[in-house]
Formats: structure tokens, C-alpha cells, sequence
């Protein structure tokens, strides 16, 4: 069990470009998260997966926000046309069922110049 | 939804003293109640959580919290600071509604502890 991997760590884009990240959960865990820190925030809550089942998403996540998780295991964020307000760490978390904690990966952290 | 208040955003304690961070969740219905902590440029890693068993819940490394129903609270505390907890702490709660949404996790703004020696 290596924990919860996202990729890349860091990425730093120009406004209007896309970017895509990556997380891998922990293996056999069927629920997967994402959420959005910005500076001197907690975490907010962007959606989550059952398997491959996307089954919520937060008002926060504009129609410039996708998220997959074709085969139940890693998953996929990707931003479309970046805004300098997208400037945020996005943490992905996994879970073995609703009830149960939710491990947190190391986050990665966008900047959008 | 959720909201969950943590009262002040910044404690500094000196090594040895007592740890006090205080979270407060709205909610008529108990929901299930976490403390995570932070370090830079770190992911978060779960100090404890309650799920409707015992209302006192032990963590790791010394930390503990208890859950008051009437008071709608979950404070974190620590007897004996050490220089190894500065870090950033924060309250989360899961959904009142325990179906689908259940898991989602609110937090509040974050607590950040300094340790002074």
C-alpha cells in the first residue's frame, strides 16, 4: 500500500491554457475525491467517484472543470481555459466506502500566471 | 449544508503546554466528525475521528477530542505540546444525510499552530 499518488506535484500554466491532473488511489478503494485549497482556506469539496460512478459535483466545479475515472481506479481532472482565479492546491482523497476516512494525497499545487 | 467554525486561526503555545483548538459544526443531526493536520506543502493525514461511538476519541501522537452533542462541538487537545505539532490542523464533517452524499467531507478554515520552545 503506497497511499494516495497524484501527478504532477507542481504546475505552473499560462491563462487559457488546459492542464490535466492525476490520481491514483489506494488500491481497492472504491470511492475517490476531489477538493480545492486556496491560501488560508480549507479544503473544498469539488466531487467524488464510486468506482467509475461520478456521483456529485459541487456548484464550484464550473463547466470549465472534468473529471473521469474510466475504469474505477485512477482518476483525471482537467481544466479548461485556466483563469488566474483556478490558482489553488488540488487534493484528491480515496476511500474504501461512504463511511470510512478518507485518505489524502500530497495535493498538487496549480499556479496560473 | 455543513458549516464548521474553528475559533481562531492562528494558537501559539510554548513547548509542554496545553493544546486547545476548537471546532464547532452546524448541524441537528450528529454527523460523523474528523481532525486532520497539515504540514507544508503536505497532503492531509487524519489525527482521529468520531462516529458515534465513544464521545472521547484518542488520536495519534497524544492528540484527542470530545464530541458534546449539546454544545455542537469537537475540540482538539493536547496535554503536552511538542515542537514536532507545529503544523496546520483542520475540523471536517461529513453530511448530515447518510446516503449517496455521505463521505463528502466540510472543513473549516484551518488552525495554525506554533510551538515556541
Amino acid at each position: 500500500d503506497t497511499g494516495v499518488s497524484q501527478d504532477p506535484r507542481h504546475k505552473i500554466t499560462k491563462r487559457g491554457q488546459n492542464v490535466t491532473f492525476r490520481c491514483d488511489p489506494i488500491s481497492e478503494h472504491n470511492r475517490l475525491y476531489w477538493y480545492r485549497q486556496t491560501l488560508g482556506q480549507g479544503p473544498e469539496f469539488l466531487t467524488y467517484f464510486q468506482n467509475e460512478a461520478q456521483l456529485e459535483k459541487s456548484r464550484l466545479l464550473s463547466d470549465r472543470f472534468s473529471a473521469e475515472r474510466p475504469k474505477g481506479s485512477f482518476s483525471t481532472l482537467e481544466i479548461q481555459r485556466t483563469e488566474q482565479g483556478d490558482s489553488a492546491m488540488y487534493l484528491c482523497a480515496s476511500s474504501l466506502g461512504g463511511e470510512d476516512t478518507q485518505y489524502f494525497g500530497p495535493g498538487t499545487r496549480l499556479t496560473v500566471l | 449544508a455543513q458549516s464548521v467554525t474553528q475559533l481562531g486561526s492562528h494558537v501559539s503555545v510554548s513547548e509542554g503546554a496545553l493544546v486547545l483548538l476548537r471546532c464547532n459544526y452546524s448541524s441537528s443531526v450528529p454527523p460523523y466528525l474528523f481532525w486532520y493536520v497539515q504540514y507544508p506543502n503536505q497532503g492531509l493525514q487524519l489525527l482521529l475521528k468520531y462516529t458515534s461511538a465513544a464521545t472521547l476519541v484518542k488520536g495519534i501522537n497524544g492528540f484527542e477530542a470530545e464530541f458534546k452533542k449539546s454544545e455542537t462541538s469537537f475540540h482538539l487537545t493536547k496535554p503536552s505540546a511538542h515542537m514536532s505539532d507545529a503544523a496546520e490542523y483542520f475540523c471536517a464533517v461529513t453530511s448530515p444525510d447518510r446516503g449517496s452524499t455521505l463521505g463528502r467531507l466540510y472543513f473549516g478554515r484551518g488552525t495554525q499552530l506554533t510551538v515556541w520552545p
